[in-house]
């Protein structure tokens, strides 16, 4: 696609479900992130893919969240037994690729998938 | 580690007028990138302009402009001629250019509100 697409736009859940946020990122983009927006704040570093690299995992809250990107393309991001704290904007973003040159600095993002847990 | 502050929790400006968003930041390293961010209440985040640490010009785009203050770590984005459609969410970023693949850390965003 143009840009980067994100699903479901908004989800509200009951506490304790587990939920899972797809992100799909910008075509030949191999480099991908996952970003948590709490209300008011700014965006909190969950996850980075690099092509076929072990992903970042350092900034990943809890054990309870979990991220997987199949194929080196779309990614999902899973939130078990959901937590009213997790309440947030969850933010996708890919860059051509994630290393340190120039070219590969822009990150392109999606529109957030907003989670409500009640 | 990085650190991302932005001191201005909100800010607002007369239409046409010029305004500017402070942001400072925090690191060792001497050579890093830096972004503006724009985030309507669309929620999607939208690049205003880039700055390279070793770059002494000030970047520079359209009605954008930074004060890249490299020793003071200091980035600020004016915005001259403000317009409605400028209204939104502002956040200043960092990106270290040392580390291969690092995340952007971000400030906490400055609310701008423009008064017609």
């Amino acid at each position: 696609g143009a840009g980067v697409s994100q699903s479901p736009s908004n989800k509200v859940t009951e506490k304790g479900k587990d939920v899972e946020l797809r992100c799909d990122p910008i075509s030949g983009h191999t480099a991908l992130y996952w970003y948590r927006q709490s209300l008011g704040q700014g965006l909190e570093f969950l996850i980075y893919f690099q092509g076929n690299s072990a992903p970042d995992k350092s900034g990943l809250p809890s054990d309870r969240f979990s991220a997987e990107r199949t194929g080196g393309s779309v990614s999902t991001l899973t939130i078990q037994r959901t937590q009213q704290e997790d309440s947030a904007v969850y933010l996708c973003a890919s860059s051509l690729r994630g290393g340190t040159g120039a070219l590969n600095t822009e990150a392109f993002f999606g529109q957030g998938t907003r989670l409500t847990v009640v | 580690a990085q650190t991302v502050t932005q001191s201005q929790p909100e800010m607002s400006v007369q239409e046409a007028e010029t305004v500017t968003l402070s942001c400072t930041y925090d690191t060792s390293e001497s050579d890093y990138y830096l972004f503006w961010y724009k985030q309507p209440p669309s929620r999607q985040m939208i690049l205003v302009i880039r700055q390279e640490a070793y770059k002494q010009q000030n970047a520079t785009e359209n009605r954008f402009s930074v004060n890249f203050q490299k020793a003071a770590k200091s980035f600020s984005l004016k915005i001259s001629d403000s317009q409605l459609g400028d209204a939104a969410m502002y956040f200043c970023a960092y990106r270290s250019k040392e580390t291969s693949g690092s995340r952007l850390t971000f400030g906490e965003g400055t609310q701008l509100t423009v008064n017609p």
